[in-house]
């Protein structure tokens, strides 16, 4: 049974451009996370989709944006990348559906911004 | 709301020592807590977590931890620590719905021979 899977693993972009992250929930969670977690910091909530739908989102400007696909996958995206974009993007997920009893992480991107 | 305090952004034991990493919560609903450990360039991994019944909870690699609600705490243990140990490790509360769900800042453990 795979676990949550994120790709790509690794990736550079340049100030300015957009990017997109992408992640496969683990079977049979239907919600999903993101998180931006900065070196030496603790991951900081982006947003959440359940049901196609964004559910919940944190302090993050526009610029970040999501969607979550009829088979629970999810893309983040980011717009007019900055310097401080850079940070390791984690992607959750859980199931609400059958109950919430906590989140599966991922592996992670690891972003650079240059 | 929720919100957690981590005691202690890194702590060094020997090996065999007592690990005793600090977790204390803020919450306006009843919580569930985690204890995720993250080991270089990797994600986070669930070593345990309380959601209800018994406030004494036993995770993976001899870890637990213990629900003390009038202390608003959710301290994780080891009797014996192992080099292996040595990471970093995120306490989170929630509620029961999971929309509210927040890290701490972290502990990094050193491990020493």
């Amino acid at each position: 049974d795979a676990g949550v899977t994120q790709s790509p693993t690794h990736l550079i972009k340049t100030r300015g451009q957009q990017v997109t992250l992408r992640c496969s929930p683990k079977s049979g969670h239907d919600t999903v996370s993101w998180y931006q977690q900065a070196l030496g910091q603790g991951p900081q909530f982006i947003f959440q989709y359940y049901e196609e739908e964004e559910r919940q989102r944190g302090n993050f400007p526009d610029r970040f944006s999501g969607h979550q696909f009829p088979n629970y996958s999810s893309e983040l995206n980011v717009n007019a990348l900055l310097l401080g974009d850079s940070a390791l993007y984690l992607c959750a997920s859980s199931s609400l559906g059958q109950g919430f009893s906590g989140y599966t992480f991922g592996s992670g991107t690891r972003l650079t911004v240059v | 709301a929720q919100s957690v305090t981590q005691l202690g952004s890194h702590v060094s034991v020997s090996e065999g020592a007592l690990v005793l990493l600090r977790c204390n919560y803020s919450s306006s609903v009843p919580p569930y807590l985690f204890w995720y450990v993250q080991y270089p360039n990797q994600g986070l991994q669930l070593l345990l977590k309380y959601t209800t019944g018994a406030t004494l909870v036993k995770g993976i690699n001899g870890f637990e931890a213990e629900f003390k609600k009038s202390e608003t705490s959710f301290h994780l243990t080891k009797p014996s620590a192992h080099m292996s140990d040595a990471a970093e490790y995120f306490c989170a509360v929630s509620s029961a719905t999971g929309n509210q769900f927040y890290f701490g800042t972290g502990t990094s453990l050193t491990v020493i021979p």
